[in-house]
């Protein structure tokens, strides 16, 4: 009965290569967004979706796509990785837009090699 | 760009004493605020938030101070416990603005 759960967990993969992480939320909420953390342990937000619809997007290179099939779920998609890329990745799901308390997922960790 | 400030990678205390942990933020525009708490392997979870009309919010042992005009907040943990030895991120946003901006995290070590 996880809130907001992400797969796969763990990931590591070739330079080059595409993949995919997966996130869905159980918590009825409209709002949802992607975050990035780098080697410096930062949070970084890269998408946000409202109701299905892209309302944030931050400077992120565009072979990364988010893709919202309904408001319980968003993914992501990653093109042509590259080394940089390996970071943890939060999902994450809010009420609403606006300041909303966030509900994380427990992070996808990516590695390119 | 960092907006949001967190000085201190790590912070030790004694359980029973009191944890102080800090936040700087940048941005006037700044107006809610939220602590996060985080375990190794796991997602942040949400620990407590003040808005900007006030300047202190507390939750059992958690307690919120914000100076506006500092542009400060800090999160006192009193009395520390080792269940409480987690990574905290400070968070803040803007009215009418999804675009949250988190601090860098500080570690802190609560030894028995």
């Amino acid at each position: 009965d996880t809130a907001v759960s992400q797969t796969p967990k763990y990931l590591v993969t070739q330079m080059g290569n595409d993949k995919s992480i997966k996130c869905e939320q159980n918590l009825g909420h409209d709002t949802m967004y992607w975050y990035k953390q780098d080697s410096k342990k930062f949070l970084k937000i890269m998408f946000s979706y409202n109701n299905k619809e892209l309302i944030i997007n931050e400077t992120v290179p565009n072979r990364f796509s988010p893709k919202s099939p309904d408001k319980a779920h968003l993914n992501l998609h990653i093109n042509s990785l590259e080394l940089g890329d390996s970071a943890v990745y939060f999902c994450a799901s809010s009420l609403r837009q606006g300041q909303e308390t966030q509900y994380f997922g427990p992070g996808t960790r990516l590695l390119v090699l | 760009d960092q907006q949001v400030k967190q000085n201190s990678p790590s912070l030790s205390v004694q359980e029973g004493r009191i944890s102080i942990l800090n936040c700087d933020y940048t941005n006037s525009m700044f107006d809610y605020f939220l602590w996060y708490k985080k375990y190794p392997a796991e997602g942040p979870t949400f620990l407590i938030s003040i808005s900007s009309i006030k300047d202190k919010n507390e939750d059992g042992r958690f307690t919120v101070f914000l100076n506006k005009s500092a542009k400060h907040l800090s999160l006192h943990i009193v009395p520390s416990q080792p269940g409480d030895s987690a990574v905290y991120f400070c968070a803040a946003s803007a009215q009418n603005n999804n675009d949250m901006r988190f601090g860098a995290g500080t570690r802190l070590t609560v030894k028995p």
